[in-house]
C-alpha cells in the first residue's frame, strides 16, 4: 500500500523558514517523480514543486522559484521542501504527491501538513 | 500560464441523477487534462487521467471526455459518496495548473 506522511508544518513569521518532510512507503521510491501541491484556505489547489525520481531535475512555478527547494533522499525514502522568505500567501495545507509512472498526474496524496505564515 | 475554468461552481443534484462537470482551458492542452475528487476533510483522489483514461479502483460511473480546450467529467447515476469537490488539472505545460473546482452537493 502506498503511504505518504507529511510533517514539519507549523506557524512561522513572514520572512521565516520552514522545512517540510514526506516519508514514503509501499513502493520503490526512487522510481517515481514526486511533487508538493498546496491547498489554500480558499480551497484552491496550487502546484508548488516537482522532482524527478533520481533527483536530477526540479521544477517550480514562478511564485516560489528562488524561495523554495525540493529535494529527496532515496536511501531514506524521504521527500523534502525547504521554504524560505515565507509570505502570508504561502499559508496553506501542503500535500506530498506521487506521480503515476512517468506521467504528470498526481496519483497518490498524503494527508497534508499545515503551514501558517503570520506575525 | 494556462487558466482552467470549471463550471458550474456548485451543482445541486439528487442521488440517481446523471451529471456533467465542465473544465475549459485558456489554450489548447491536447488531452493533458486530469480530474480529481476531494471529499470533505480528505486528500484529493485521482479519478481520470489524460481526459478519458480510467483509473484502477475508480467506479465505472465516472468517465471523462474532451480534448483541446473543452473537457467534461460525467457521473452516471450519482451516489451519496460522490458528493464533494471536483478539480481538473493540466499537465500540458509548466506551470501545471488546477481549476477552481466544482462543488457537487445534495439537493
Amino acid at each position: 500500500e502506498v503511504k505518504l506522511v507529511e510533517s514539519g508544518g507549523g506557524l512561522v513569521k513572514p520572512g521565516g523558514s520552514l522545512k517540510l518532510s514526506c516519508a514514503a512507503s509501499g513502493f520503490t521510491f526512487s522510481s517515481y517523480g514526486m511533487s508538493w501541491v498546496r491547498q489554500t484556505p480558499e480551497k484552491r489547489l496550487e502546484w508548488v514543486a516537482t522532482i524527478s525520481g533520481g533527483g536530477s531535475y526540479t521544477y517550480y512555478p514562478d511564485s516560489v522559484k528562488g524561495r523554495f527547494t525540493i529535494s529527496r533522499d532515496n536511501a531514506k525514502n524521504n521527500l523534502y521542501l525547504q521554504m524560505s522568505s515565507l509570505r502570508s500567501e504561502d499559508t496553506a495545507l501542503y500535500y506530498c504527491a506521487r506521480h503515476e509512472g512517468t506521467t504528470a498526474t498526481f496519483a497518490y496524496w498524503g494527508q497534508g501538513t499545515l503551514v501558517t505564515v503570520s506575525a | 500560464d494556462i487558466v482552467l475554468t470549471q463550471s458550474p461552481a456548485t451543482l445541486s443534484v439528487t442521488p440517481g441523477d446523471s451529471v456533467s462537470l465542465s473544465c475549459r482551458a485558456s489554450q489548447s492542452i491536447s488531452n493533458n487534462l486530469h480530474w480529481y475528487q476531494q471529499k470533505s476533510h480528505e486528500s484529493p483522489r485521482l479519478l481520470i487521467k489524460y481526459a478519458s483514461q480510467s483509473i484502477s479502483g475508480i467506479p465505472s460511473r465516472f468517465s471523462g471526455s474532451g480534448s483541446g480546450t473543452d473537457f467534461t467529467l460525467s457521473i452516471n447515476s450519482v451516489e451519496t459518496e460522490d458528493f464533494g469537490m471536483y478539480f481538473c488539472q493540466q499537465s500540458n505545460s509548466w506551470p501545471q495548473t488546477f481549476g477552481g473546482g466544482t462543488k457537487l452537493e445534495i439537493k
